[in-house]
């Protein structure tokens, strides 16, 4: 099955206790992506990925890291968690390159509830 | 970008049509229409996307208006599992942004 796994669902943690949320997808996209929910602020990206070894800042990087080793997974690096980074984060991805221009839709992961105490 | 603008919420009873209108006057040309949709604190689920013509699959219908400054989604036999919230999106079509509104909260009841 086409999906995007995201791990842990939920975490738990102290400030400044680094943490990594992993994503990983099985449709060989190359385009990746991850966001912050907030309530109502909507959803805000955090970074994104083009392809193995580019990433971006998206609109809310600030104490976030990616990393993108290989075309599958993307994980989100926290390395010194604050609770203002108490959140729910999705992972996204998509297929880019000559279909990226006809809008290929984003499939989403099934979320990561992170509480930083 | 541009932006839309949904109802707040939504009731539509089991088995009927669920229509749920978006405004998105300020649309420019190469932006296209998505529908998304919520279902709890679950990841976001793509429905479907249009630019000009009206759009079915195996979820829902897409109807844009002929100026595109407004779009309809149908559920054509809603059921209690798509009570969610559903976003609609205007994209440019070179890029990634999903700029995720407040979207309309629809409830689909017995």
């Amino acid at each position: 099955e086409a999906q995007v796994t995201q791990n842990p669902r939920y975490l738990i943690t102290v400030t400044g206790k680094k943490l990594t949320v992993t994503c990983s997808q099985n449709m060989n996209h190359e385009y990746m992506s991850w966001y912050r929910q907030d309530p109502g602020l909507g959803l805000r990206q955090i970074y994104y990925s083009m392809n193995v070894e580019v990433t971006d800042k998206g609109d809310v990087p600030e104490g976030y890291k990616v990393s993108r080793k290989e075309k599958r997974n993307f994980p989100l690096i926290l390395e010194s968690p604050s609770p203002n980074q108490t959140s729910l984060y999705f992972c996204a991805s998509c297929s880019s390159g000559s279909a990226f221009k006809y809008n290929s839709p984003l499939h989403f992961g099934n979320g990561t509830r992170l509480t930083v105490t | 970008d541009a932006k839309t603008t949904q109802p707040t919420s939504m009731d539509c009873a089991e088995g009927r049509a669920a229509n749920l209108p978006c405004n998105h006057s300020t649309i420019s040309g190469n932006e296209y229409v998505y529908w998304y949709r919520q279902i709890h604190s679950q990841g976001p689920q793509y429905i479907i996307h249009g630019l000009k013509n009206n759009e079915t699959n195996e979820m829902a219908s897409l109807i844009i208006t002929e100026d595109r400054k407004s779009s309809t989604l149908i559920l054509p036999h809603a059921t209690l599992r798509d009570t969610a919230v559903y976003y609609c999106i205007v994209r440019p079509y070179n890029t990634d942004k999903l700029i995720f509104g407040t979207g309309t909260r629809l409830q689909v009841f017995p």
